[in-house]
């Protein structure tokens, strides 16, 4: 079975610019979550989509949004790019509502924004 | 809103010694979760505790949830070099989404 899949692996972007991030969950998973982790440091919530509805957001300015599709991938989207925005951007699945919900991690998007 | 903390950040240990990471939320939980990275990997599940005072062990690694279901703690015994990584808690709220802790990052001394 195929694990969590992330697009691209490395992304360089300039500072202004828009960053797309995309996800794909394991099979048969409904929820899709975003975290950003900065270099050494821990795992900030950014976004929670399930069943193709936003659930839950962190506390991230607005230029951090993003999408699930029907077949419960998800995209990230970063605008006007700021040089802190540099990170290592994960993304995680599983099957909500199970009771025992358990997140599988993809390899993560390393942003680099200069 | 919730918080969830673990103590200590670092951790240093020689290879063969014990190891424990602490884990408190400020509000209770339905579950629990730990996972480990490794340098320069993502963060992998290991376990997931449920039922107030719960234990799992995993060979060397021992899970426990606290009676009013508000704190964790993760102990290895006779670390081995293979479980360097930064080990993170997550909380998951009913009905909410999941929190994780800092984290805390063990290194082992050969």
């Amino acid at each position: 079975e195929a694990g969590v899949t992330q697009s691209p692996t490395h992304l360089i972007k300039t500072r202004g610019q828009q960053a797309t991030l995309r996800c794909s969950p394991i099979s048969g998973h409904t929820s899709v979550y975003w975290y950003q982790q900065a270099l050494g440091l821990g795992l900030q919530f950014l976004l929670w989509y399930d069943e193709g509805e936003e659930r839950n957001r962190g506390n991230f300015p607005p230029r951090f949004s993003g999408r699930q599709f029907p077949n419960y991938s998800s995209e990230l989207n970063v605008n006007a790019l700021e040089l802190e925005d540099s990170a290592l951007y994960l993304c995680a699945s599983s099957f909500w509502g199970s009771g025992r919900e358990t997140q599988y991690f993809g390899p993560g998007t390393r942003l680099l924004v200069l | 809103g919730q918080q969830v903390m673990q103590i200590p950040q670092y951790q240093h240990v020689q290879e063969g010694e014990d190891f424990t990471t602490y884990c408190n939320s400020s509000t209770t939980l339905s579950n629990i979760q730990w996972y480990k990275q490794r340098p320069g990997g993502h963060p992998v599940f290991l376990i997931q505790l449920v039922k107030s005072g719960e234990v799992k062990k995993q060979k060397r690694l021992t899970f426990q949830f606290g009676e009013a279901k508000k704190n964790s703690s993760l102990h290895i015994t006779a670390t081995q070099t293979t479980d360097v990584g930064t080990y993170f808690c997550a909380g998951l709220n009913y009905g909410q989404n999941f929190v994780f802790g800092p984290g805390t990052r063990l290194s082992v001394l050969p």
